[in-house]
Formats: C-alpha cells, structure tokens, sequence
C-alpha cells in the first residue's frame, strides 16, 4: 500500500490555460474525495465519489472545473480558463464506506500546488 | 451551515510541556471528527478520528476527545517534542455521512527545544 499519490506536485501556467490533476487513491477505497487548500486556512471541500458517481459538487466548483473518475479508480480534476485566483494546493484525499454507509479515516495525498500566472 | 474554529490559531510552548488544542463545530449533528497535522507545503496526516458515538480515543502521547452536545473537541499532547511542531486541524463530517468534511484553519504549533 503506497498511499494516496498525486500528479504533478507542482503546475505552474499562464493565466487562460486549461490544467489537468491526477490522483490514485489507496486501492481498495471506494471513496474519493478533492479539496483546496490556500495559505493559512484547512482545506476546502470540493467534491467527491462514492466508486465511479460523483455524488456531491461544491458551490466552489465553478462551471470552469470538473472532476472525473472513471472506472472508479483514479481520478482527475480539471480546470479551464485558469484565473489567479486558482493558485492553490490541491488535494486529494481517500476512503473506505462500507455498504451500511460507516466510513473509515479519510488519508489524504501530497497534493498539486497550482500556480496562475 | 457547519463552521468548525480552532483557537488559538498559533501556539507556542517549550519542550517537554503537556497542550491542548480546541476545535468548536457550530452544528453538533456531525458523523465523525478527525484531526490532522500538516507540515508546510505538505498534505494532512490523519492522527486521531473519534466517532459520533465516542467519547474520546488515544495514540501514544495523543488524547482527542469529543463533546458533541457543546460542539467541542480537544487534542492533549503530553510531553511535547520539537518534533510535534506543526499545523493541527480539525475535520467534521456531517450526520448524512456524506462526503464533505468541514475543517478549521488550523492551529499552528511551534515546540521550542
């Protein structure tokens, strides 16, 4: 078990450009989740899957991201038309839930720190 | 709307001193609570997750505790190291068990040899 891993660490790009995130949670966890994360404060729910559904979207998730995990492995997080005030470490976290809905510790990646120029 | 506040938001102490930190949830109807420790620029190490139904657990040097009906939780660190220095955070997941945790922002800790 290698954990929660993210890809790429760091993404630095120009405003107006599209960036894709990648995430590979722990194997055997069917929930997924993504957060963001600005200096000095926790981080902040995007959304998440339970297997492949995407059963929650954050009213931060604007029209410009979305998020995708097909065959209910890894995931992605993509965003267009990056603005400035994307820059942020994104992060991704995993979980168990059992079929009676009891979820276990959620272990959370390295994360993707986005840079917008 | 669940807000979760930990104070202080930094805290400072010299070695070898026993600490707590708090977190308050404003919405006790909550699922579970975790906490958390992050170094910088790193991401978040879960230490210590009580459920709704529990009242405290421990691990090693660490005490969580929970207090659902005043919306409070506590982490004790006993004989604090140099090494424990780092940010703390608070996560609450609500009743619904769905999948969105509220955290804190933090309280950063700093442990002087």
């Amino acid at each position: 078990d290698t954990g929660v891993s993210q890809n790429p660490r760091h993404k630095i790009t120009k405003r107006g450009q599209n960036v894709t995130f990648r995430c590979d949670p722990i194997s055997e966890h069917n929930r997924l989740y993504w957060y963001r994360q600005t200096l000095g404060q926790g981080p902040e729910f995007l959304t998440y899957f339970q297997n492949e559904a995407q059963l929650e979207k954050s009213r931060l998730l604007s029209d410009r991201f979305s998020a995708e995990r097909p065959k209910g492995s890894f995931s992605t997080l993509e965003i267009q038309r990056t603005e400035q005030g994307d820059s942020a470490m994104y992060l991704c976290a995993s979980s168990f839930s059992t079929s009676r809905g009891e979820t276990d510790t959620q272990y959370f990646g390295p994360g993707t720190r986005l840079t917008v120029l | 709307k669940q807000e979760v506040t930990q104070i202080p938001a930094a805290l400072s102490v010299p070695e070898g001193e026993n600490l707590v930190l708090n977190c308050s949830f404003t919405d006790s109807a909550i699922y579970n609570l975790q906490w958390f420790r992050q170094d910088p620029g790193k991401g978040l190490t879960s230490l210590l997750l009580i459920q709704s139904s529990q009242r405290e657990q421990t691990s090693g040097r660490l005490n969580a505790s929970l207090d659902k009906s005043s919306g409070r939780s506590t982490l004790y660190i006993a004989a604090s190291q140099p090494g424990d220095s780092a940010t703390y955070l608070c996560a609450v997941r609500p009743s619904t068990n769905a999948g969105k945790s509220t955290f804190g922002d933090g309280t950063t800790l700093t442990v002087k040899p």
